[in-house]
C-alpha cells in the first residue's frame, strides 16, 4: 500500500537549517509529482513546495522562496525539503504529499505523518 | 494569487443531519478543487478531487459539487466519526492555496 514518512524535524534555533526527508513506498516514485505542506501549531495548512516527477520543475511559496529547497532522489524514492535561514514563523508540522499523477496540476491523493520544525532559540 | 473562502468557520450538527459546507474561489478555477479532512492530532486525508470525484476508499455519504467559483461538500448522513476539521483547497495555478478550514462538531 501507498505510504509516505517523513522524518528530519526537530527543534532549531534561528537561521540555522534542517533538512526534511519524505521515504516512499508501495507505488512507482518517480510517475507522480510531490509537495511539502505545513501546518503551524493551531493554524490552517500552507502549501510549501512542489517537485515534478523528473525534478525539472519547480515551485514555492513566497513565504519560503530563496530559504527553502525541495528535491528528490528517484532511485531512493525519497523526496527532501533543505531549509535555511530558518525563521520562528517556520515553526510547524510538515507533510509530505503525493499528486495523483506528473501532470503539473493534479490534485493530492496521499499524505505523511508529518514532522515536527520547531525554531526557537 | 487565489483565496479561498471557506464557510461556515464552524458547525455544529446532530447524528445523521445533512451537513453543507461551502468554498469560493476568488477567480475561476474550473474544477480544479479538492477537498480534505483532517482529524484532530492526525494528517490531513483527501476526500475528494476534480470538485466532485471521490478518492479511492472514501465512502460514498461525502459528495462535492461547483465549478468555477463556487463549490460545495456534503456528509449526507454526519456520525461521530466526521468530527474533524475539512479544507478546500484549488490547485488550478500557483501557489496552491486551501480556505481556512471547516470545525465539524456532533451536537
Amino acid at each position: 500500500q501507498v505510504q509516505l514518512v517523513d522524518s528530519g524535524g526537530g527543534v532549531v534555533q534561528p537561521g540555522r537549517s534542517l533538512r526534511l526527508s519524505c521515504a516512499a513506498s508501495g507505488f512507482t516514485f518517480s510517475r507522480h509529482n510531490f509537495h511539502w505542506v505545513r501546518q503551524a501549531p493551531g493554524k490552517g495548512l500552507e502549501w510549501v513546495a512542489f517537485m515534478s516527477y523528473d525534478g525539472s520543475n519547480e515551485y514555492y511559496a513566497d513565504s519560503v522562496q530563496g530559504r527553502f529547497t525541495i528535491s528528490r532522489d528517484n532511485s531512493k524514492n525519497t523526496l527532501y525539503l533543505q531549509m535555511s535561514s530558518l525563521r520562528t514563523e517556520d515553526t510547524a508540522v510538515y507533510y509530505c504529499t503525493r499528486a495523483r499523477s506528473g501532470y503539473d496540476f493534479d490534485a493530492f491523493d496521499a499524505w505523511g505523518q508529518g514532522t515536527m520544525v520547531t525554531v526557537s532559540s | 494569487d487565489i483565496q479561498m473562502t471557506q464557510s461556515p468557520s464552524s458547525l455544529s450538527a446532530s447524528v445523521g443531519d445533512r451537513v453543507t459546507i461551502t468554498c469560493r474561489a476568488s477567480q475561476g478555477i474550473s474544477n480544479y478543487l479538492a477537498w480534505f479532512q483532517q482529524k484532530p492530532g492526525k494528517a490531513p486525508k483527501s476526500l475528494i478531487y476534480a470538485a466532485s470525484s471521490l478518492q479511492s476508499g472514501v465512502p460514498s455519504k461525502f459528495s462535492g459539487s461547483g465549478s468555477g467559483t463556487d463549490f460545495t461538500l456534503t456528509i449526507s448522513s454526519l456520525q461521530p466519526e466526521d468530527v474533524a476539521t475539512y479544507y478546500c483547497q484549488q490547485y488550478k495555478s500557483y501557489p496552491i492555496t486551501f480556505g481556512g478550514g471547516t470545525k465539524v462538531e456532533i451536537k
